[in-house]
């Protein structure tokens, strides 16, 4: 299945660095969305776009910035991350309205390490 | 505020018994979306069942089936004759009725299938 793909799928960065994860939905969505999964932590919802428009922003520090130029892609800019962003990010895409809106279907996630 | 318990952390159980994956949630709104998701080794996580607050119908599909029950606030997966290939961890999810999905998961449940 490959609904939804990311890239890289590891990443190891120096907290100085600047890098972007990249995310694509092959499945006519128009919602996407950003989680951090972090070690014994619940997955934590940090942004979401509906219509290419950023409907959350769940109080993610600014080094994460993402961008959303269409319906089909999505990008999380990173810059200046401290050890402890060093978690397993996940993308996701649903349907923008209707019932199944509500259905996320996620990637497979960029495992990301800040040393 | 929306809460979704998992209180087990890991079960343990061999090939072909029987396992139930319990769900707790808190909410104050009377329109929501229950979600299971499955999250194996590779990291994906698998959506396995939407379920609709003001359908408290049980479903089964193949091996697995989902308990609602709105006056204890519990959303109960089971697993019947368990299979190896079903270790992985699973979470459980709550969605506000907002015309996109916000989901808030659980801390999910390890399960291990032995042979």
């Amino acid at each position: 299945e490959t609904g939804v793909t990311q890239t890289p799928r590891h990443l190891v960065m120096g907290m100085t660095n600047k890098k972007s994860l990249k995310c694509e939905q092959h499945l006519g969505h128009n919602a996407m969305y950003w989680y951090k999964q972090s070690a014994k932590k619940p997955l934590e919802l940090m942004f979401v776009y509906n219509f290419k428009e950023q409907t959350e922003n769940n109080s993610v520090p600014s080094r994460f910035s993402p961008e959303c130029p269409n319906s089909s892609h999505l990008f999380l800019h990173l810059h200046t991350l401290q050890p402890e962003d060093s978690a397993l990010y996940l993308c996701a895409s649903s349907q923008g309205s209707g019932t199944r809106a509500y259905e996320q279907y996620f990637g497979p996630g960029t495992r990301l390490t800040v040393t | 505020a929306q809460k979704v318990t998992q209180a087990q952390t890991e079960i343990s159980v061999v090939e072909k018994e029987d396992v139930t994956l319990d769900c707790v949630y808190e909410t104050r709104d009377t329109t929501y979306y229950l979600f299971w998701y499955k999250q194996p080794p590779s990291g994906e996580l698998v959506f396995l069942i939407r379920r609709n607050s003001f359908d408290e119908q049980n479903e089964i599909s193949g091996r697995y089936s989902w308990n609602f029950q709105k006056s204890t606030s519990s959303f109960n997966f089971t697993i019947t004759a368990s299979q190896v290939v079903d270790s992985a961890v699973y979470f459980c999810a709550l969605s506000e009725a907002r015309g996109y999905s916000t989901l808030t998961f659980g801390k999910g449940t390890m399960l291990l299938v032995s042979p």
